[in-house]
C-alpha cells in the first residue's frame, strides 16, 4: 500500500538559512510525487511534481526537490528561507494514469516556522 | 476561469442534522476528490470520482455519501451528523496525463 512519511512535524529556521524537510514514501510501481504548501486558512498549492527524468526537479518560490529511488525519498530544499515561506508542507505519493485509482495520499504535514 | 470553488466556506451542524457540500470545477476535469484534513493526519480521502455518474470509496468513507450527476460537480453528503465528523474538507480535481491534483479553497465544518 501506499504510505507517505513526514518525520518532522515542526521545523523553525531563521530567515535566510537554508531548509530542508524530509519525505520519505512507500510505493510498489513507479511514483508520481508532489510537494504541497497550505497557508493558514487556505487551500492547497504546488510546488513542484516529479514523474520521471531528471532526479531534481524545481519548483515555484524557489524550492527543489530531489528524488532518490534507493533511498525512496523526496525532500523538498530551499537555499534562502523567506518569513513568507512559514507555511505547512505536504508530501504526497501517487501513481501513474491508471494505477492505484489515481489516488493521491498525503503525508501528516510538516509546519515551518521562520524566525527573523 | 475560477478553478475548483466550494461551498459553503463555514458551517455549524448539531449532532444528527444533515447537510451538503457542494464542489465545482470548470477546467472540464474527469476525476474529482474529497478529502478530510484533521491535525496531524494530512489529508485523507473520503470518496473520490473518475467521471459522470461514477462514485467510489476512498480510505474514510463512513459516514459521507457523494453524487456526481454533473462532470462539474461533485456533492459530499453528511446524513446524519456526529462531531467526529468536525474536520475541514477539501475538494480536489484532476484531468489530463498526470496525477496533479487542484484543490479548493475549504469548508469548515464544526458538529456540536
Amino acid at each position: 500500500a501506499q504510505s507517505v512519511t513526514q518525520p518532522d512535524i515542526h521545523i523553525t529556521v531563521s530567515e535566510g538559512a537554508s531548509l530542508e524537510l524530509r519525505c520519505n514514501y512507500s510505493y510498489g510501481a513507479t511514483p508520481y510525487l508532489f510537494w504541497y504548501v497550505q497557508s493558514p486558512g487556505q487551500g492547497l498549492q504546488l510546488l513542484l511534481k516529479y514523474f520521471s527524468g531528471d532526479t531534481l526537479v524545481q519548483g515555484i518560490k524557489g524550492f527543489e526537490a530531489e528524488f532518490k529511488r534507493s533511498q525512496s525519498s523526496f525532500n523538498l530544499r530551499k537555499p534562502s528561507v523567506h518569513w513568507s515561506d512559514a507555511a505547512e508542507y505536504f508530501c504526497a505519493v501517487g501513481g501513474a494514469l491508471m494505477e492505484y485509482g489515481n489516488k493521491l495520499v498525503f503525508g501528516a504535514g510538516t509546519i515551518l516556522r521562520v524566525k527573523s | 476561469n475560477a478553478g475548483v470553488t466550494q461551498t459553503p466556506k463555514f458551517r455549524v451542524l448539531k449532532t444528527g442534522q444533515s447537510m451538503t457540500l457542494l464542489c465545482a470545477q470548470d477546467m472540464n476535469h474527469e476525476y474529482m476528490y474529497w478529502y478530510r484534513q484533521d491535525p496531524g493526519m494530512g489529508l485523507r480521502l473520503i470518496h473520490y470520482s473518475v467521471g459522470e455518474g461514477t462514485t467510489a470509496k476512498g480510505e474514510v468513507p463512513d459516514g459521507y455519501n457523494v453524487s456526481r450527476l454533473k462532470k462539474q460537480n461533485f456533492l459530499l453528503g453528511l446524513e446524519s451528523a456526529a462531531p467526529s465528523q468536525t474536520s475541514v474538507y477539501f475538494c480536489a480535481s484532476r484531468g489530463g496525463r498526470d496525477n496533479e491534483q487542484f484543490f479548493g479553497p475549504g469548508t469548515r465544518l464544526t458538529v456540536l
